[in-house]
């Protein structure tokens, strides 16, 4: 069946201590997303790969980084320079110009500062 | 600035009546306007999608609206069900990304 994958579905973290969240989809799709959600708030775009090899800032890059060294996989790190990180993160893939078809989103990563 | 805006209190509707969500952006030029569902703990589901060239979409209980003159869309759920209590989220979209409104909780009682 094919789909996408996060892991781990929970993750604590402690200040200053970097971490990296897990992304891999088999649904052959080029591009990839990560987004972050607040209680509250719309998701937020943090980085986003259209392309192996190539990725974009989204609108909260800031604290964050990214990898696309294979089509199935974009993880992300969140950074000790991320000064708020606790947050549900998804993410999400697509089609090439997949705003025009939907997104498939995985289950989400919920992070904690301990 | 740029604005999506979902009303952020919970739409409580009673079971077969139709429910009614709206999206309203400003400063936003979107060629599509996505509908997402998302249960809680998980990630959005994908629903419908509409473009600015059409002012109506259908799929099984749902129709969503788009008028970009009042830049607004319109999600209804027609003869609602328990099941259908979720958290309801518009998108839009046409640069090659996704803009997310905050969703509108749904909450449907028998």
């Amino acid at each position: 069946d094919g789909g996408i994958t996060q892991s781990p579905k929970y993750l604590f973290r402690k200040e200053g201590q970097n971490v990296t969240l897990s992304c891999e989809q088999n649904l052959n799709h080029d591009a990839m997303y990560w987004y972050r959600q607040d209680p509250g708030q719309g998701l937020r775009l943090i980085y986003y790969s259209q392309i192996v090899n190539d990725f974009q800032k989204g609108d909260i890059a800031e604290g964050y980084s990214v990898s696309r060294e294979k089509k199935e996989s974009f993880p992300l790190t969140v950074t000790s320079a991320q000064k708020n990180p606790t947050a549900f993160y998804l993410c999400a893939s697509s089609i090439l110009g997949g705003d025009d078809y939907g997104y498939t989103f995985g289950s989400g990563t919920r992070l904690t500062v301990v | 600035s740029q604005k999506i805006e979902q009303n952020s209190e919970a739409l409580n509707i009673q079971e077969g009546k139709t429910a009614t969500l709206t999206c309203n952006y400003t400063n936003y030029s979107p060629a599509y306007l996505q509908w997402y569902r998302q249960d809680p703990g998980r990630g959005p589901v994908f629903l419908l999608l509409i473009r600015e060239n059409e002012k109506e979409k259908r799929k099984e209980r749902l129709k969503v609206t788009f008028d970009t003159t009042l830049k607004q869309s319109l999600f209804h759920i027609t003869a609602s069900q328990p099941a259908d209590s979720a958290t309801y989220l518009c998108a839009l979209g046409g640069w090659g990304k996704l803009q997310f409104g905050a969703g509108t909780q749904v909450v449907v009682t028998p």
